[in-house]
C-alpha cells in the first residue's frame, strides 16, 4: 500500500536561510507526487506536483521539490525563506485505484516557524 | 471570485446529535470531496463525488453521511455514531473526478467540537 512519511514533525529557520523539507514515499509504481501549504485555520493550497518528465518540479512561491526515484523521495525546498512562509506543509502521493479515479494519500505535516 | 465556502467556521455540539457542516462551491467543478485533519494527522477523506447524485465511501466514513443532490452543494453529516467526531473538516474540489490530473481547491474549513 502506497504511504508518505515526512520525518520532521516541526523545524525552524532563520528568515532569509534555506529551506528544505523531507518527504518519503512508498509506491510500486511511478507515483503522482503533490506538496500542499495549509495556514493556520485555513484550507491547503497546491504548491506543486510531478506527474513525469523533469525530476525538478518549480511551485509557487518560490518554491521547487525534487523527484529521486532511488530515494523515493520528494523534497521541498527554498533558497530564501520569508516569514510569510511559516505555516504547515504536507506532502501526498497519489495512486490510481483499480475502477475510482484515484485517492491522495497525505503525509502527516511539517510545521515551518520562521525566526526573524 | 471563485471558491470553496464552507460554513461555519466553529460549530459547537453535545455528544448524541446530529450535525451538518455545509459546502458550497462556485468553481463549477464536477468532483468534490470531504476530509478530516486531526493535530499532528495527514489528511484523511472520508467521502467523495465524481457527479451529482453519486457518492463514494473514503477511508473513513463510518459514523458520517453525505448527499450531492446540487453539482455546488456537498454537505458533510456527523452522526452521533461517530466515536470521536471533534476535529477539522476541510472541504475540497476538483475540476473532474481525476484528482491525479486536476488539483483539489479546499474550503478554509470548519472545526467541529463535540462536547
Amino acid at each position: 500500500a502506497q504511504s508518505v512519511t515526512q520525518p520532521d514533525i516541526h523545524i525552524t529557520v532563520s528568515e532569509g536561510a534555506s529551506l528544505e523539507l523531507r518527504c518519503n514515499y512508498s509506491y510500486g509504481a511511478t507515483p503522482y507526487l503533490f506538496w500542499y501549504v495549509q495556514s493556520p485555520g485555513q484550507g491547503l493550497q497546491l504548491l506543486l506536483k510531478y506527474f513525469s518528465g523533469d525530476t525538478l518540479v518549480q511551485g509557487i512561491k518560490g518554491f521547487e521539490a525534487e523527484f529521486k526515484r532511488s530515494q523515493s523521495s520528494f523534497n521541498l525546498r527554498k533558497p530564501s525563506v520569508h516569514w510569510s512562509d511559516a505555516a504547515e506543509y504536507f506532502c501526498a502521493v497519489g495512486a490510481y485505484k483499480r475502477g475510482s479515479q484515484g485517492n491522495l494519500i497525505f503525509g502527516k505535516g511539517t510545521k515551518l516557524s520562521v525566526k526573524p | 471570485d471563485g471558491g470553496i465556502t464552507q460554513s461555519p467556521k466553529y460549530l459547537f455540539r453535545k455528544e448524541g446529535q446530529n450535525v451538518t457542516l455545509s459546502c458550497e462551491q462556485n468553481l463549477n467543478h464536477d468532483a468534490m470531496y470531504w476530509y478530516r485533519q486531526d493535530p499532528g494527522q495527514g489528511l484523511r477523506l472520508i467521502y467523495y463525488s465524481q457527479i451529482v447524485n453519486d457518492f463514494q465511501k473514503g477511508d473513513i466514513a463510518e459514523g458520517y453521511s453525505v448527499s450531492r443532490e446540487k453539482k455546488e452543494s456537498f454537505p458533510l453529516t456527523v452522526t452521533s455514531a461517530q466515536k470521536n467526531p471533534t476535529a477539522f473538516y476541510l472541504c475540497a474540489s476538483s475540476m473532474d473526478g481525476q484528482v491525479l490530473n486536476s488539483p483539489l481547491h479546499f474550503g478554509n474549513g470548519t472545526r467541529l467540537t463535540v462536547t
